[in-house]
């Protein structure tokens, strides 16, 4: 099946700091999300983005499919964007569900 | 208006029990699937419903049953609960298997 690897595991910022978040897979894709788990252990939707550029207020993320990899921009980090974000492919090939990575942890402090 | 709902939030019982976790999806969506948090936070899928009809079993043992009584409603029965079924178990629905996938609040299994 699809490999998904994020990078980096652990990350540590200063309020105000930005900072960005890769996701590596191995096949072709159908679909890419990012979640974020808030410390109460909520997956909240941030981006459905097989492809292309969204932005969503201070995040945005990009996925090069041709590449195989999505990115995550965290802008002007807050205390609330604390928690571990995570990606997660479909691949094209077969009949598959959403494969996810190990995820990031985030830690803003104030 | 939750999305996608499960109940109970909270499920704490003894190793040989069995018990059920409810799931139910107001969002119109054909496909359902059941996935399981470890305490690393590894999220792995266990089951993929679409319409009611099983797809995906990704090696669970049978002691885990999914039912789906229509397509809003995926409940997953655990039979003869061990130590290592102790885990956070989240629901999620997409329209199909291609499409935005949405996820319940989690229900956090502690076997005793």
């Amino acid at each position: 099946g699809i490999q998904v690897e994020q990078s980096p595991p652990d990350l540590i910022l200063q309020e105000g700091a930005n900072s960005t978040l890769r996701c590596n897979f191995s096949d072709s894709v159908n679909n890419l999300q990012w979640f974020h788990q808030n410390p109460w252990g909520q997956l909240i939707n941030l981006f459905y983005i097989p492809s292309g550029t969204k932005q969503n207020g201070r995040l945005s993320a990009t996925t090069v499919a041709t590449e195989r990899y999505s990115l995550l921009y965290i802008s002007s980090s807050q205390t609330t964007d604390s928690g571990v974000y995570f990606c997660a492919a479909r691949t094209r090939t077969g009949y598959s569900t959403l494969t996810f990575g190990k995820g990031t942890m985030l830690l803003v402090s104030p | 208006d939750t999305a996608v709902s499960q109940t109970p939030k909270y499920l704490v019982t003894q190793m040989g029990n069995d018990k059920s976790i409810k799931c139910e999806q107001n969002l119109g969506h054909d496909t359902m699937y059941w996935y399981k948090q470890d305490s690393k936070k590894f999220l792995k899928i266990m089951f993929s419903y679409n319409n009611k009809e099983l797809i995906i079993n990704e090696t669970v043992p049978n002691r885990f049953s999914p039912k789906s009584p229509d397509k809003a409603h995926l409940n997953l029965h655990i039979n003869s609960l061990e130590l290592g079924d102790s885990a956070v178990y989240f629901c999620a629905s997409s329209r199909s298997g291609d499409t935005e996938a949405f996820f319940g609040q989690g229900t956090r299994l502690t076997v005793v």
